[in-house]
């Protein structure tokens, strides 16, 4: 039943490796994206994404890629993490058009130590 | 480049305090406004979100909100708060047919509520 979803909750790692990190939704919805929240609670947009066009942040390292394996889902991920790279990340995603809200997962914790 | 601005970074009430959190966003052209509510330990959820029409809109669990064009203000207000609104309230604005609906958020507000 949860509308947007992700995996894992947690995540701990040590510097250096690289992770993944899932994302699903099951709204028939067109665009993702997905957000860090630092220490601080706060949220910046990092990638949005439908199907015809990736936005990056300019101010995202480009040790962090977005991959689509389908319309539904959004994987995160990032290469040799490194200690600033520990956040909150959450998924989302919005139907077509400018009036739809967006929906938010629950986010996963990445502490990288 | 659009920018949301909260005024307050931590406000304690009591309960049956009354409650506004301040927001102001910097865009010119015509916006879509929303505030979004984190609980401890939770995701964000929408609590109510302005488009177009009467300025006034009310949200869940008794939240409403004022978009004042002309101080490009859109406050959130609760009559009385209760402890289980304790919780992070974000605001946050995107411009309509910008970039892919990208919100932009401001920093948010821990809004604590004392028994």
């Amino acid at each position: 039943d949860t509308a947007v979803s992700q995996t894992p909750k947690y995540l701990v790692t040590q510097m250096g490796n690289d992770k993944s990190i899932k994302c699903e939704q099951n709204l028939g919805h067109d665009t993702m994206y997905w957000y860090k929240q630092d220490s601080k609670k706060f949220l910046k947009i990092m990638f949005s994404y439908n199907n015809k066009e990736l936005i990056i942040n300019e101010t995202v390292p480009n040790r962090f890629s977005p991959k689509s394996p389908d319309k539904a889902h959004l994987n995160l991920h990032i290469n040799s993490l490194e200690l600033g790279d520990s956040a909150v990340y959450f998924c989302a995603s919005k139907g077509v058009g400018s009036y739809n809200e967006q929906f938010f997962g629950p986010g996963t914790r990445l502490t990288v130590l | 480049a659009q920018s949301v601005s909260q005024h307050n970074h931590h406000v304690i009430l009591s309960e049956a305090a009354s409650l506004e959190l301040g927001c102001n966003y910097s865009y010119g052209g015509t916006v879509n406004l929303f505030w979004y509510v984190q609980y401890p330990g939770q995701h964000l959820q929408l609590l109510l979100k302005y488009f177009s029409g009467d300025p006034l809109v009310k949200g869940i669990k008794g939240f409403e909100a004022e978009f004042i064009k002309s101080k490009f203000s859109f406050n959130l207000r609760k009559p009385s708060v209760q402890w289980s609104d304790t919780a992070e309230y974000f605001c946050a604005v995107n411009a309509p047919g910008g970039s892919q609906g990208n919100l932009i958020f401001g920093k948010g507000t821990k809004l604590s509520v004392k028994p």
